[in-house]
Parts: structure tokens; sequence; C-alpha cells
């Protein structure tokens, strides 16, 4: 079964630089969460999406952005990134529409480094 | 918003003993409580969930108990094996605002 596929899962960037990772999620499916986790830390929420338009948003800074396409993917970009920014960021999608509405499918992770 | 506390933050046991991760969550509007496993460097897989409809739930080897008048519930796992060591996440969700509050984990680590 198609699964959530993000993309890059490893990049590497320097401080101050800019970076945007991808997120598919699974056919179907119409809301997409962004998490980031970083070493030894649990998933903190950044931001969803839902039918393209933002439905949450928690703790992303100023610097970050996030969108959802028509092809529902969605793109997470960073700019003026520092050290701290290095993490795992994982892509999670949902339908909503369904019996299990509640349950997350979670991608692989992208592991941003910043140098 | 919600708030999740997960105890212990390492736990190691005997293998075939048993291990027990306890949460507690401050909504008591949050109906919704995914039990994750996560190894490191991994995705965080779903191996149990539970709603609030219902105290107890279990899959072979592993039950989760939520108790709702407290707000806590507890991830069991039975007969434990070495491929049970990881890092264990609690968390939880309202029906409506999918978004999951994870707890700060629990490292088990099984003794062979």
């Amino acid at each position: 079964a198609a699964g959530v596929i993000q993309s890059p899962r490893h990049l590497i960037k320097e401080k101050r630089e800019t970076a945007t990772l991808k997120c598919y999620p699974i056919p179907r499916h119409d809301t997409v969460y962004w998490y980031q986790q970083g070493p030894g830390q649990d998933p903190q929420f950044l931001i969803s999406f839902y039918e393209k338009m933002q439905s949450d948003k928690g703790s992303i800074p100023d610097r970050f952005s996030a969108q959802q396409f028509s092809d529902y993917h969605s793109e997470l970009n960073m700019s003026s990134l520092e050290l701290g920014d290095s993490a795992l960021y994982f892509c999670a999608s949902s339908l909503l529409e369904s019996e299990r509405s509640w349950e997350l499918f979670f991608g692989e992770g992208s592991r941003l480094t910043v140098l | 918003g919600e708030n999740v506390e997960q105890h212990p933050s390492t736990l190691s046991v005997q293998e075939g003993d048993s291990a027990v991760i306890k949460c507690t969550y401050s909504d008591s509007a949050s109906n919704y409580f995914p039990w994750y496993k996560q190894e490191l460097g991994k995705r965080p897989q779903l191996i149990i969930d539970i709603r609030s409809n219902v105290g107890e739930k279990k899959d072979q080897r592993i039950a989760v108990t939520l108790n709702k008048t407290a707000k806590h519930f507890s991830l069991h796992i039975t007969e434990t094996q070495p491929e049970d060591s990881a890092v264990y996440f609690c968390a939880a969700s309202i029906t409506g605002n999918e978004k999951l509050t994870f707890g700060t984990g629990t490292r088990l680590t099984i003794i062979p």
C-alpha cells in the first residue's frame, strides 16, 4: 500500500541558508501534518493543512512557512537556518472523512543537519 | 493546549517480564490516545490506540488502559522480547482536531 513519501531523506545546509522539505500524503488523504523532532526529543507539532488550507498551527518559527498544493502535496520552507533547526522532520497524513479519521500515517522523515 | 506527561523516561526489564508505561493528559476533551514505537532514526509506528469510549484494549502482548476520570492511560507489554527495545511515545488528540500532542517518550530496554 502507498505510504507517505518525504523528500529529501537527508539534507545538509549551512547556517542562514534555506531548505525546502516535501511531503506527498497517502493518495486521497486530505490532511497533512508537519512535526519536528530534535535529538532525544518528542515530536513537536508545527503546522497542518486540511484541503489545502492551514488548519492548525503549533510551534512553528516565523522563519518557517508551509503550504499544501492542489495535488495535496505539502512543502515546508525553512529560511535563515539555525543550528537548532537540525532535527528529523516528519510529515503525516490522514483522511478526515473516514472511519478512523484520527489515525495519522507518518512518513519516514527528513533529517536536516545545519552546520 | 493539551499537555501530555509520560513516565518513566527510561525503563529496563528482564526478557519475559512485563513493562508498564504511564501517561497523563490535561485536556478533558481529548478522546484519542495512540501509542507509538520509535526505533532510532525511524518514524513513529502506531502499535495500539484507544478511544475514550473504551476502557481497555488488547492486541496480543500489548494492552492499553484508559481512566478518563483521572485523565491517565497506560501501555502494558507482557512477555517482553529483545525486539521490544525502543522508545515509546504516548499521544493524545481531539476528534475534529487531529493534531497529536506527544508525551516525552520512554526508552525501553529489554535485558536478555
